[in-house]
Order: structure tokens, then C-alpha cells, then sequence
């Protein structure tokens, strides 16, 4: 079964720490994203990549950076954590297809608690 | 992207079909229409997704009208395990990295 593993489900972190939240997949997808939800929000995208190294900013990138050092895994990092970073962060995957079924699949999700 | 508007909620008996309604009146000719769900303390999960036809899966049936400005997907047999938020995503298929904007999308209760 493919799968998509956030290395943890829950996190709580003290302001001004750094934090790096890590997404691997299995299923040698070119692409990754990484998403935060929040209620009455939706999920919101902060960053993706296309590609190992490659990485472009989503809707909300501030505060945020993130890491493709290999296919599989894409890191986000939080460089000074802040209050209104708690939230549910969400990491997906999706294969370049060319036109076949294209579905993200996504991770179960780190709920990370800021205080 | 084109915008997508859902009903906030919806409840459906269960063993009734569920259907649940998405506008997308700026939807342009070569954007597609995806439909995910969320289910509580998960993350959301891939259903369904066509471009003009109609489609099936095993999952649920997508219905596209003929102007493409509106879609419902249908879950023909609901059961308890279909509680889940529904999402109604437009988008443009590159074949990259070709981002989903998710919107707040449409709450099913199923209920006995």
C-alpha cells in the first residue's frame, strides 16, 4: 500500500524554536506539498516541489521554508516557531501522469502545538 | 483556478444516495474537476476527477453538465463511514507540479 508518512502526529514546541516537520513517501512521486488546515480555513498551501531541489512558495509561505534534498523526502521548516504556527500541517504527494489519474495522496498530519 | 462554491453542509439517511452539488461557473475548457474528502482527523483523500464525461469509479460518479458550470457527485449507497468533508476542486492540468486550492467544502452527516 502506498503511502505517504509524516514523521510525527503530534508536536508541541516553545516559540522562537526551530522546527522541521518531515514528510516521506514511497511511491517515487515527483511532486510534494505541504499544507496547513485550520478551522474555518480550509487547508491552505505553503510551499511545493516539482523536483529534488526545486521548491516554489504556495499561498502562505511566510513565517516558512522547506527542504528536497532526495525524491522522497520533503522537509518543512519553521525557522522561529510563533503562536499562529499552531496548527494542522498537512504533506501530499502526486505523480507527474500526463493525463492519467493525477489524486494527491496525503499524510495523516502533524498537529503542532506552539506555546 | 477557477472558484468552486459548495453548500456548507449536508445529511443524507444512510443506504441513500448521496449528492452533493459544486458550482463552477469559470471553470475554463481545460481545467478539471476533482472531488476529495476529508474524514475526521485524517488527511483528505482522493475520490474522483473528470474533465467533460461523466465518471465512475468504484468510490462515487461524478456528473458534469453539459456547460461544465456545475457538477454533483453522487455516493450511491451512503453509509456511516461516508461522514466526511467533501471537497469540489478546479483545476488546470499541466502535468507538473500543478497546485489544489481547497475552499471550506460541503460537511455530509449520514445519519441511521
Amino acid at each position: 500500500d502506498v503511502k505517504v508518512t509524516q514523521s510525527s502526529r503530534y508536536l508541541v514546541k516553545r516559540t522562537g524554536e526551530k522546527v522541521f516537520l518531515e514528510c516521506v513517501q514511497d511511491m517515487d512521486h515527483e511532486n510534494m506539498f505541504w499544507y496547513r488546515q485550520d478551522p474555518g480555513l480550509g487547508l491552505r498551501l505553503i510551499y511545493f516541489s516539482y523536483d529534488v531541489k526545486m521548491k516554489e512558495k504556495g499561498d502562505i509561505p511566510e513565517g516558512y521554508s522547506v527542504s528536497r534534498e532526495k525524491k522522497e523526502r520533503f522537509s518543512l521548516i519553521l525557522e522561529s516557531a510563533s503562536t499562529n504556527q499552531t496548527s494542522m500541517y498537512l504533506c501530499a504527494s502526486s505523480i507527474y501522469s500526463g493525463g492519467a489519474r493525477d489524486g494527491y495522496t496525503f499524510g495523516s498530519g502533524t498537529r503542532l502545538t506552539v506555546v | 483556478d477557477a472558484k468552486t462554491t459548495q453548500p456548507p453542509s449536508m445529511d443524507c439517511a444512510e443506504g441513500r444516495a448521496a449528492n452533493l452539488p459544486c458550482n463552477h461557473s469559470t471553470i475554463s475548457g481545460n481545467e478539471y474537476v476533482y472531488w476529495y474528502r476529508q474524514i475526521h482527523s485524517q488527511g483528505p483523500q482522493y475520490i474522483i476527477h473528470g474533465l467533460k464525461n461523466n465518471e465512475t469509479n468504484e468510490m462515487a460518479s461524478l456528473i458534469i453538465t453539459e456547460d461544465r458550470k456545475s457538477s454533483t457527485l453522487i455516493l450511491p449507497h451512503a453509509t456511516l463511514r461516508d461522514t466526511a468533508v467533501y471537497y469540489c476542486i478546479v483545476r488546470l492540468y499541466t502535468g507538473t507540479a500543478s497546485k489544489l486550492t481547497f475552499g471550506t467544502g460541503t460537511r455530509l452527516q449520514v445519519t441511521l
